[in-house]
């Protein structure tokens, strides 16, 4: 298994642009989340999905859009970039959201917002 | 390599003390951390330390950093239900980089 992967690595955008950061698992998990992480902070839940189809809010959602069409992907999408989204994001899954489950986390994608 | 790892059970009687290992291997790590999830959340900073430091308590957490076997421990006094969850270790670089361990489940025995 090729666990979780996200793409791209680095990204460089201009305020006003937009992108979608990639993420995708192999092992058949009914739950995703992303989260970002910034310098001195913890990680902040951005948005989840508990299945295909279902999509939910977490704490910091505002200029981020998702979806969730398939098991494998769960696309993170910034529709007009800001610096203050300039980030290191993670995707995340696991199996369920029951506390027997661990989250196997990507490597992360470095944004930066000009 | 990169390579964060941690048990992935433990169980403790409520009122003992929870002690949860982490080894990495990358000796440039800049800061360690250790997150929680509870069912249902996603995750929560719990506490962090610098790597040029050994220990650091905060309230009923004492973190240990042995730097030179590249060893992390979380220790919880008091156990409590409460305190039921999946604890990660995690460890960033000059580059911000975050590797993640799988993650250790701790059960409170009651």
């Amino acid at each position: 298994n090729a666990g979780v992967t996200q793409t791209p690595k680095f990204q460089v955008l201009k305020t006003g642009q937009s992108m979608t950061l990639q993420c995708a698992q192999d092992m058949n998990h009914e739950y995703m989340s992303w989260y970002r992480q910034d310098p001195g902070m913890g990680l902040r839940l951005i948005h989840y999905s508990v299945g295909a189809g279902i999509t939910d809010q977490g704490e910091v959602p505002n200029g981020y859009n998702v979806s969730r069409s398939t098991t494998e992907d769960f696309p993170l999408r910034l529709l007009s970039a800001a610096p203050s989204q300039t980030s290191v994001y993670f995707c995340a899954s696991s199996y369920s959201l029951a506390d027997t489950d661990t989250q196997y986390f990507g490597p992360g994608t470095r944004l930066t917002v000009l | 390599g990169e390579d964060v790892e941690q048990s992935l059970f433990l169980s403790v009687r409520e009122g003992d003390s929870s002690v949860i290992n982490c080894t990495y291997t990358d000796s440039s790590s800049t800061y360690l951390y250790w997150y929680k999830q509870e069912p249902g959340a996603g995750l929560q900073l719990l506490t962090y330390i610098f790597s040029n430091m050994d220990m650091k308590q905060d309230q009923r957490l004492t973190v240990l950093l042995n730097k030179k076997d590249k060893h992390l421990s979380l220790r919880i006094a008091d156990t409590q239900t409460g305190d039921s969850a999946i604890y990660f270790c995690a460890e960033t670089h000059r580059d911000d980089k975050i590797i993640f361990g799988k993650g250790t489940r701790l059960h409170i025995l009651p």
